[in-house]
């Protein structure tokens, strides 16, 4: 069974930095790009970035290219996202995203997602 | 970037309705579109790929069509765990891109 299980709630302070982390089980974690997409509260869902865990090929959404960084450690089946220094407006849900592969061809959309993670940043 | 404008932005409709969501694309993106489903407080869920494909798992009371600019998701003959938002999502090129949503509401 594909389970992609990201780490938990964060409440932050303007400034400080943050790590979060996706972890994947159930399938070859190398062989499919995993992407984050941000969902702000009472609001739609934004495509940040994917990553290919395979190579770390990564492309990045305009609106989120410097303000976060996207990685992935293939030794522990992992990707994360993080922020150098977080501001009030990066309050949100977030979530991983596996892309989609079926029948031989694949798919820039999102099959297997991760339970969210929420990123609350208060002073 | 391409803009993805979804209409309604909601719509209320009952139980064993048929309800009909749209999306636009602001260029061509042939046949890469596809359509989730979010219930408060749950994780999107994929309901169709490449604008008319079936996900495993997915009933087949919905349905999707279109290509070029011009999508539609189809429902037929609402069900009480259908009330949930729905975004298309063009799938053509970087940077992807999101509908702003539709939330199907019960009447």
């Amino acid at each position: 069974e594909v389970q992609l299980v990201q780490s938990g709630a964060e409440v932050k302070k303007p400034g400080d930095s943050l790590k979060i982390s996706c972890k994947a089980s159930g399938y070859s974690f190398t062989s499919y790009w995993i992407g984050w997409v941000r969902q702000m509260p009472g609001k739609g869902l934004e495509w940040m970035g994917i990553i290919y865990p395979g190579d770390s090929n990564t492309r990045y959404s305009p609106s989120f290219q410097g303000q976060v960084t996207i990685s992935a450690d293939k030794s522990i089946s992992t990707t994360y996202l993080q922020w150098s220094s977080l501001k009030a407006s990066d309050t949100a849900m977030y979530y991983c995203a596996r892309r989609l592969c079926s029948g031989g061809s694949c798919y820039v959309s999102f099959d297997s997602w991760g339970q969210g993670t929420l990123v609350t940043v208060s002073s | 970037d391409i803009q993805m404008t979804q209409s309604p932005s909601s719509v209320s409709a009952s139980v064993g309705d048929r309800v009909t969501i749209t999306c636009r694309a602001s260029q061509g993106i042939s046949s890469w579109l596809a359509w989730y489903q979010q219930k408060p407080g749950k994780v999107p869920k994929l309901l169709i790929y490449a604008a008319s494909s079936l996900q495993s798992g997915v009933p087949s009371r919905f349905s999707g069509s279109g290509s070029g600019t011009d999508f539609t998701l189809t429902i037929t003959s609402l069900q009480p765990e259908d009330f949930a938002t729905y975004y298309c999502q063009q799938a053509n090129s970087f940077p992807l891109t999101f509908g702003g949503g539709t939330k199907v509401e019960i009447k």
